[in-house]
């Protein structure tokens, strides 16, 4: 069955600190990458998403490429603020749509 | 445009009592998704409804657990009889319809405690 794989966490980052969260993933077919985020006392909101190999998500800053080869859709940011705190959810959805997530990471930014 | 509403936002109840949550999802929404999410995790599909009809439901414990979309909108989840282990955020999601790449749209959830 699908599964991904998130970094162990938490991730403690200071300001501007350059930032990487490992995802992987296991999957039949083509499915669609997702990171999800929650911010504290918040619901869970899409960040970005690819939909096909190559495909580059970006929102707020952050980045991920779709890596078929590799099977990893990484998150990045180039400099991380405060209000970046939050967890972080890799997901995917085959064709059913059912979204398989990652047990999520905690980054905590200080100032 | 409406998120999607959910209440109560918190429950307590004892082992054995019955607890049941309720979705409204963003209108014109054809899908709608129950997940729990327990401490530590990331979210577990229960069930997925397209308008009012199951498409996914394996994850679903049925022996105690139910779920229904009769009007092919609001949606409510059932525990009968609860568990300590059914302690869990419980969120309701919702799409524009099915489909790998449609984006799912999530409401603040259910926070349940059982003792």
């Amino acid at each position: 069955g699908n599964s991904v794989t998130q970094m162990e966490g938490p991730v403690t980052l200071s300001e501007e600190a350059f930032l990487t969260i490992n995802c992987t993933y296991t999957a039949t077919g083509y499915p669609s990458l997702f990171w999800y985020v929650q911010y504290p006392g918040e619901g869970l909101q899409l960040l970005l998403k690819a939909t096909k190999a190559d495909d580059k998500g970006s929102n707020k800053g952050f980045e991920a490429t779709y890596r078929k080869e590799t099977t990893s859709f990484h998150l990045e940011k180039g400099s991380v603020q405060v209000s970046d705190s939050a967890v972080y959810f890799c997901a995917l959805t085959g064709a059913n749509s059912k979204l398989t997530f990652g047990k999520g990471i905690t980054l905590s930014v200080r100032p | 445009e409406a998120g999607v509403a959910q209440s109560p936002r918190y429950k307590i109840i004892e082992k054995r009592q019955s607890v049941a949550f309720w979705c409204n999802p963003i209108s014109g929404h054809a899908t709608l998704y129950w997940y729990q999410q327990i401490l530590g995790q990331g979210p577990k599909l229960l069930i997925q409804f397209q308008n009012n009809g199951v498409v996914d439901d394996s994850q679903l414990p049925k022996d105690r657990f139910s779920a229904e979309r009769l009007k092919g909108v609001d949606s409510t989840l059932k525990i009968q009889p609860a568990k300590l282990e059914d302690s869990a955020v419980y969120l309701c999601a919702s799409s524009l319809d099915l489909g790998g790449s449609e984006t799912q749209y999530f409401g603040p959830g259910t926070r349940l405690l059982v003792l």
